[in-house]
């Protein structure tokens, strides 16, 4: 079992639908990254958290470190927000796990 | 400001060739990191230098890969003999500052016949 978990691994949704992305990990960290990958391209760091939520335009994420959980939510959602979502957590040392990603598919 | 930069952007190399990945992190930053997505799995963490020492080399494959980073600037990854199972993308990324958000570069995919 990974000690990082994402869910859904595959998402298709509406133009302008809520989206929401879900992470769970098993292990202790120092803190949580939300990363964003298009097809083809480079990986762009979304957010770094490690308590409560932060919001950046349409995207908001949250992160609850008693149960081992966040999420990422995209409100309005966009055809240009198609896009694999990665969950990545910073154990203590400073490594990086990354979850195995969501791809996104969102339709005009 | 540049972001972190890799060359090459694809790398295609027969078995038992070598080949020699470079990454130029964002001025300044004293932390870089390389990782390795290989097909239908997960990134997964290769190494960690702080300046010029290897912090975290706990995921090199073994010892085929070679990471080095003199001066403490950029950072190249050496594959020798290259193996078809190493055939993936390669990403750099750097920090100011171990627990600061890390940048990413855009990855080399380097693919192995």
């Amino acid at each position: 079992k990974n000690e990082v978990e994402q869910s859904p691994q595959n998402l298709t949704a509406q133009e302008g639908e809520f989206i929401t992305i879900n992470c769970s990990y098993s292990v202790g960290i120092s803190a949580l990254h939300w990363l964003q990958q298009h097809p083809g391209g480079g990986i762009v760091s979304l957010f770094m958290l490690s308590s409560g939520k932060k919001k950046h335009g349409r995207l908001i994420a949250t992160i609850n470190i008693q149960e081992k959980h966040s999420s990422l939510h995209i409100t309005a959602s966009h055809p240009r927000d198609s896009a694999v979502y990665i969950c990545a957590v910073r154990k203590y040392g400073n490594k990086l796990v990354f979850g195995a990603g969501t791809i996104l598919r969102v339709k005009s | 400001e540049a972001g972190v930069t890799q060359f090459p952007s694809h790398s295609v190399i027969e078995k038992g060739q070598t080949v020699t990945l470079r990454c130029d992190p964002i001025s300044g930053h004293d932390n870089l990191y390389w990782y390795r997505r290989v097909m239908g799995k997960e990134i997964k963490f290769l190494l960690h230098f702080v300046k010029e020492s290897k912090q975290d080399e706990s995921g090199m494959p073994n010892n085929r890969f070679l990471a080095e980073r003199t001066g403490g600037t950029y950072s190249t990854l050496k594959v020798q003999p290259a193996e078809l199972e190493d055939s993936g993308v390669y990403f750099c990324a750097s920090s100011y500052g171990s627990e600061n958000e890390q940048f990413f570069g855009p990855g080399t995919r380097l693919t192995v016949l």
